[in-house]
């Protein structure tokens, strides 16, 4: 079945140092979303990618969905103390629009004040 | 507008205990998910449905049933709990955006098995 991978699981950062998750999957997705978890909370939907090659901004967040649709990647510049949580990348397989998501392993980022 | 809510959010079983994890959502979404979190394993789906009546199994979805008789209500039963289904557990119902399935969880519940 469709794996994927997400990677580092740990990041420990300086505030205001930058920081870089990594998500591949074993399939060509239609398209791959990002959710963020604050501790001892639920995961909150923060955007998706559709196109090959698309890149989006958020304030000081960075989104990259690779041009083979199978790779992206999440980049916090300067990061701080309220970046503090987990990072999942979810992938969803071609075909019906409701299709399965299927979760990264998740990158937790502990900011350093 | 409550979102997605469930019940309870902290339950402790017995190994061989039954219970049932409640989830209703009052946004009119046809899909709704379940999933359980833990450590170092991301997110599994275990059960989900694209609307009232109709059920498939996810990823890790032994030990679990799942019925959908309303739109709003999605409960998740344990039949007999073990040790190895301690975790959190989550409810999702989804959008679409740009035929994306997107993701609304709800608080989650966190359940240990003795």
């Amino acid at each position: 079945g469709q794996q994927v991978m997400q990677i580092p699981q740990y990041q420990h950062v300086q505030e205001g140092e930058d920081f870089t998750t990594y998500c591949n999957s074993s399939t060509t997705l239609s398209n791959i979303q990002w959710y963020k978890q604050r501790p001892g909370g639920h995961p909150v939907f923060l955007i998706q990618l559709v196109k090959s090659g698309e890149v989006k901004k958020q304030k000081r967040l960075t989104f990259q969905f690779g041009e083979a649709k199978k790779n992206s990647s999440l980049h916090i510049t300067a990061t701080q103390t309220t970046d503090v949580g987990t990072y999942f990348c979810a992938g969803q397989a071609g075909g019906t629009s409701y299709g399965k998501l299927t979760f990264g392993q998740g990158t937790i980022l502990t900011v350093h004040p | 507008n409550a979102g997605v809510t469930q019940t309870p959010k902290f339950q402790v079983l017995k190994t061989g205990q039954s219970m049932t994890l409640q989830c209703a959502q009052d946004m009119n979404h046809e899909y709704m998910s379940w999933y359980r979190q833990d450590p170092g394993m991301g997110l599994r789906l275990i059960h989900y449905s694209v609307g009232a009546g109709i059920t498939d199994q996810g990823e890790v979805p032994n030990g679990y049933n799942v019925s959908r008789s309303t739109t709003e209500d999605f409960p998740l039963r344990l039949l007999s709990a073990a040790p190895s289904q301690t975790s959190v557990y989550f409810c999702a119902s989804s959008y679409q955006v740009s035929g994306a399935n997107v993701l609304t969880f709800g608080a989650g519940s966190r359940l240990t098995v003795l």
